[in-house]
């Protein structure tokens, strides 16, 4: 399967750990985003790469969240002191630029904090 | 930014009858609009998308509209079968790389 893959797929933490993400995009894909999915709401824009270069960040994002993509191929989402409130699903999703469009999406990373 | 605006938030339809989500956009340089399914767990999949210079699109039992001068675009869905039953996300393509969804619709399809 060459499709975008996020693992863990769940993570239980107290609040104050810090707790990492990745992300493993389509590999012809040079453009990586992060969005945030709380229930009953649509995907939240996080961040997004194009190749290595974190091109946007949205103003939502607090200094606890830091994302990295070396060398343009997987990424990863680190939140630091967690807070009951980070508490969500992360959605890793890739794109190939030239199409401008076509979003895919991985099957997310589930996050509780305890 | 995009604002984009879904309705309705929930969706009950009878097998074998149509159902349609309506979605808004506030910025008329939005040029790309997919429509994603979410099953409960999973991550969205694309299941249609429409781009500014196409009215409409139609993939069997699915179709999706554009009328650009009102900034809406519509999903429509044909023949519902209970394998359909899902949150559906519409979303649009703002300033070529950033994509804002909308909040969502559940549909249930009652055999």
């Amino acid at each position: 399967d060459t499709g975008v893959s996020q693992n863990p797929r769940h993570k239980i933490t107290k609040r104050g750990q810090n707790v990492t993400f990745r992300c493993d995009p389509i590999s012809e894909h040079n453009r990586l985003y992060w969005y945030r999915q709380t229930l009953g709401q649509g995907p939240e824009f996080l961040t997004y790469f194009q190749n290595e270069a974190q091109l946007e960040k949205s103003r939502l994002l607090s200094d606890r969240f830091s994302a990295e993509r070396p060398k343009g191929s997987f990424s990863t989402l680190e939140i630091q002191r967690t807070e009951q409130g980070d508490s969500a699903m992360y959605l890793c999703a890739s794109s190939f630029e030239r199409y401008t469009g076509e979003l895919f999406f991985g099957e997310g990373s589930r996050l509780t904090v305890l | 930014g995009e604002n984009v605006e879904q309705h309705p938030s929930t969706l009950s339809v009878q097998e074998g009858d149509s159902a349609v989500i309506k979605c808004t956009y506030s910025d008329s340089a939005s040029n790309y609009f997919p429509w994603y399914k979410q099953e409960l767990g999973k991550g969205p999949q694309l299941i249609i998308d429409i781009r500014s210079n196409v009215g409409e699109k139609k993939d069997q039992r699915i179709a999706v509209t554009l009328n650009k001068t009102a900034k809406h675009f519509s999903l429509h869905i044909t023949e519902t079968q209970p394998e359909d039953s899902a949150v559906y996300f519409c979303a649009a393509l703002y300033n070529f790389n950033k994509f804002y969804f909308g909040s969502g619709t559940k549909l249930n399809v009652k055999p």
